[in-house]
């Protein structure tokens, strides 16, 4: 079981926007920023979003991310094939035992 | 070109010990702090561990701590992770990643090596 709670799969059509929600707690998403990572099949991950919504060089504006008290979100937009893949959100927490945490992750489908 | 490359994955027994490396080139490793983060087979991502960009402090997941060590060599540009008491449940490809704050860090990782594979079976 997953601190944070994303839907296990997501899809759209060429084109579409889609987004990819991320629910956490006061001890992670509510008092530190999100990251979200896109692994492709076979592949390491690869960092999308940094702090709820910066985007590392290279990633399209396509892609962009938004925090909202113990939320998060991913939206994708004008979607395409190679958009396919699996996606990560993650985040600081400052429980007890501190560390990273990572969602169960989304499996996007593009239709 | 800024890279991360692991090594040390092998198939080993329950309760045996494991040190796996990973060798940073293309940026100032002793500015960052580094993670290993692990993903079993068919599974998601799973945070191991995190070390300071000078050593001086160390974070681990619950599933690990006590049994896994994280260290680094900043002579050597490289990471190590130190892992006993080996579980049948520790089995997974392990990345090593580079935070992507200076001189502190986010939690975020923006370089990812391709992994090295540890196997615990008898």
């Amino acid at each position: 079981q997953s601190v944070l709670t994303q839907p296990p799969s997501a899809s759209g059509t060429p084109g579409q926007r889609v987004t990819i929600s991320c629910s956490g707690s006061s001890s992670n998403i509510g008092s530190n920023t999100v990251n979200w990572y896109q692994q492709l099949p076979g592949t390491a991950p690869k960092l999308l979003i940094y702090s709820n919504n910066q985007r590392p060089s290279g990633v399209p504006d396509r892609f962009s991310g938004s925090k909202s008290g113990t939320s998060a979100s991913l939206a994708i937009s004008g979607l395409q094939s190679e958009d396919e893949a699996d996606y990560y959100c993650a985040a600081w927490d400052d429980s007890l035992n501190e560390g990273v945490v990572f969602g169960g992750g989304t499996k996007l489908t593009v239709l | 070109e800024v890279q991360l490359v692991e090594s040390g994955g092998v198939v080993v027994q329950p309760g045996g010990s494991l040190r796996l490396s990973c060798a940073a080139s293309g940026f100032t490793f002793d500015d960052y702090a580094m993670h290993w983060v692990r993903q079993a087979p068919g599974k998601g991502l799973e945070w191991v561990s995190l070390i300071s960009w000078d050593g001086g402090s160390t974070y681990y997941a619950d599933s690990v701590k006590g049994r896994f060590t994280i260290s680094r060599d900043n002579s050597k540009n490289s990471l190590y992770l130190q892992m006993n008491s080996l579980r049948a449940e520790d089995t997974a490809l392990y990345y090593c990643a580079k935070d992507i704050q200076y001189g502190d860090h986010l939690g975020a990782f923006d370089i990812w090596g391709q992994g090295t594979m540890v196997t615990v079976s008898s």
